[in-house]
């Protein structure tokens, strides 16, 4: 069972624009989201989290919004940069309920041209 | 650099063989876990560990499959008898379990494992 679906599987941007990547999730004991980057042959780097206590985060040209009551949240990345080109990934886990393990959705690649 | 570490990045093995990968974590995270990622879909978690004990294993962790933790610091996944079907990259993460955040977990390279 999925448990984290995102969309979508890819995504083409010109550079300065705005793409969003969606993310929905079913367990609503889930009470941590972060997004991660990922570029080829590299780990998942941690970009930005949020808790479902906050409707909004931003970390530079990242933002998450998130809807608690659709179990929903998105990730933009404002102003892209070919450099944004790679792979994110989002995820949830129970941190709450103890070990923190996550559920990642199947990842979303995002390239940026120029 | 204090960043998870992973070794070795790449592995090739004949089916059958056991491989064995070393994972070091963070210095000051408490916390390492397992996750084993496939081409094209995001990271699996397998297990984890609060200092030197395994508190969950996934029901993906076969009984070929063992890891440990000795001392709670660095810790190994061994996998026997290798099957073509464990071909993936294996990731580390290591987090704290600290009362004042929610124990971000930071990646490691990760172990690219392929059985031929």
């Amino acid at each position: 069972q999925q448990q984290v679906k995102q969309s979508p599987q890819s995504l083409i941007v010109q550079k300065g624009g705005i793409p969003i990547i969606n993310c929905a999730y079913e367990n609503t004991a889930f009470d941590y989201f972060p997004w991660y980057q990922q570029f080829p042959g590299k780990g998942p780097a941690l970009l930005i989290a949020i808790r479902p206590d906050v409707s909004e985060k931003k970390e530079g040209r990242f933002t998450i919004s998130f809807n608690k009551s659709a179990k929903q949240f998105s990730l933009h990345i404002m102003d892209s940069q070919p450099g944004d080109s790679a792979t994110y990934f989002c995820a949830a886990s129970n941190y709450a309920g103890g070990g923190n393990k996550l559920t990642f959705g199947t990842g979303t690649q995002l390239k940026v041209e120029l | 650099d204090t960043g998870v570490s992973q070794d070795p990045r790449h592995k090739i093995t004949k089916r059958g063989q056991n491989v064995t990968f070393r994972c070091d974590p963070i210095s000051e995270h408490n916390r390492l876990y397992w996750y084993r990622q496939t081409l094209g879909q995001g990271p699996e978690f397998l297990t984890y560990f609060q200092n030197e004990a395994q508190l969950e294993k996934s029901r993906l962790l076969s009984d070929r499959f063992s890891a440990e933790r000795p001392k709670g610091s660095f810790s190994t996944l061994e996998i026997q008898r290798t099957e073509q079907g464990d071909s993936a990259m294996y990731l580390c993460a290591s987090s704290s379990s600290g009362v004042f955040g929610f124990g971000e977990q930071y990646f490691g390279p990760g172990t690219r494992l392929t059985v031929t």
